[in-house]
């Protein structure tokens, strides 16, 4: 049973440009959130989808946006890139009241 | 608003020593409570939890109490092992918050020397 699936790995752009990452929630769970790491810092909520909308978001700018699709996953979109941009982002599932379970992450280096 | 404090790393131990992470919160009411462990070049996965007070949560050896006297969640384990060596997080979960976001301390670093 594949848990949370994110793509890319790894990516770099440079500043100002827009970037797509995507999560494949794992299999049976129907929310997502995301979260953004900086580097030796703790996880950030950045927001969470239900139902393909966005639920609850964190103190991020709105250069920062989602969508969950009907088959539960999801992509985060970051506009007009900054250098503090640079982190990993994480994305995570659940079903219901149960705990997420975290993807492997994505790794964003903004140049 | 809500968050977490844990101490600092590295924290560096050898094999078979006793280990304690200390974890701080500052939150309304009781929140829900989190250890989350990250190895190297992975996510992070849920370690063990406490809902209420005087809950423990436990597994794989850890465990962490919850003290809502002191608005504490220590995380303990009696013998460390060299692959326990990861990032630990401690996190929580506000009441009465149905999405479960989670606010999550800096991390502290567990460095298990053979």
């Amino acid at each position: 049973d594949a848990g949370v699936t994110q793509s890319p790995t790894h990516l770099i752009k440079t500043r100002g440009q827009q970037v797509t990452l995507r999560c494949s929630p794992k299999s049976g769970h129907d929310t997502v959130s995301w979260y953004q790491q900086a580097l030796g810092q703790g996880p950030q909520f950045i927001f969470q989808y239900y139902e393909e909308e966005e639920r609850q978001r964190g103190n991020f700018p709105d250069r920062f946006s989602g969508h969950q699709f009907p088959n539960y996953s999801s992509e985060l979109n970051v506009n007009a890139l900054l250098l503090g941009d640079s982190a990993l982002y994480l994305c995570a599932s659940k079903r219901g009241p149960r705990g997420y379970t975290f993807g492997s992450g994505t790794r964003l280096t903004v140049v | 608003g809500d968050s977490v404090t844990q101490m600092e790393g590295p924290v560096t131990l050898s094999e078979e020593a006793f280990l304690t992470i200390n974890c701080t919160y500052t939150a309304t009411g009781y929140p829900s409570l989190f250890w989350y462990v990250q190895y190297p070049g992975e996510g992070l996965q849920l370690l063990l939890k406490a809902t209420k007070a005087d809950d423990k949560g436990s597994n794989k050896g850890f465990e962490a109490t919850y003290r809502k006297e002191t608005t504490s969640f220590h995380l303990e384990k009696g013998s460390v092992q060299v692959s326990d060596s990861a990032v630990y997080f401690c996190a929580l979960s506000p009441m009465n918050n149905a999405g479960n976001m989670l606010t999550f301390g800096g991390g502290t670093r567990l460095m298990v020397k053979p």
